[in-house]
């Protein structure tokens, strides 16, 4: 079935470091890549997305582009400030018969020191 | 309203006993989600609801979990005679577009069992 894979955390940068989460998926089709971010005590937020391969997704400075030859879609920030630290989800729609359920990675923990 | 609400937001309950969860998802949003987030098994789709179709129960863990939808609106998810390893944070999930639109996730109901 369809996977998620992404780095364990979890990270620690200072600030204005520059920030790679990697993330890797295995899937039939073509499906959409999700970056979900959850702050401290908040619920899951939509970070960015692409739908098809060589989509870059952008938000907040944060950006991470569809690779299909690589089968991946690594998250990048040229430049943390402490109020990233959050825990990063990567994800992937799973187009059933129906809609689009979401399948995770295990999660990563970013910390930005001051 | 606002965006996803979830009730209650903490749980905590003694093994062998049924709970009820609720999720109130966004107005007009004809897709829900549900969701769970433990530390051994991550984030895991458990069911999904799209208007009046049949729902996809495809990631339902057991026959002890059950769902319903009412009015295509409010959500229960029901544990019946829960178990430690249910513990986790139940999170529910709303979109529109049939469920292909942006999903929009509630706070979580953090589950403990005793």
């Amino acid at each position: 079935g369809n996977s998620v894979t992404q780095m364990e955390g979890p990270v620690t940068l200072s600030e204005e470091a520059f920030l790679t989460i990697n993330c890797t998926y295995t899937a039939t089709g073509y499906p959409s890549l999700f970056w979900y971010v959850q702050y401290p005590g908040e619920g899951l937020q939509l970070l960015l997305k692409a739908t098809k391969a060589d989509d870059k997704g952008s938000n907040k400075g944060f950006e991470a582009t569809y690779r299909k030859e690589t089968t991946s879609f690594h998250l990048e920030k040229g430049s943390v400030q402490v109020s990233d630290s959050a825990v990063y989800f990567c994800a992937l729609s799973d187009l059933g018969a129906y809609g689009n359920k979401l399948v995770f990675g295990a999660g990563t923990i970013l910390r930005v020191k001051s | 309203g606002a965006g996803v609400s979830q009730s209650p937001s903490n749980k905590v309950t003694e093994k062998g006993k049924d709970v009820e969860l609720r999720c109130d998802p966004i107005s007009g949003h004809t897709a829900l989600y549900w969701y769970r987030q433990s530390l051994g098994q991550g984030l895991e789709f458990l069911i999904y609801f799209q208007g009046n179709s049949a729902p996809d129960k495809s990631g339902l863990p057991s026959d002890r979990f059950s769902a319903e939808r009412t009015g295509g609106s409010v959500s229960t998810l029901t544990i019946q005679r829960t178990q430690q390893e249910d513990s986790a944070v139940y999170l529910c999930a709303s979109s529109s577009l049939a469920g292909r639109g942006e999903q929009y996730f509630g706070p979580g109901t953090r589950l403990t069992v005793t």
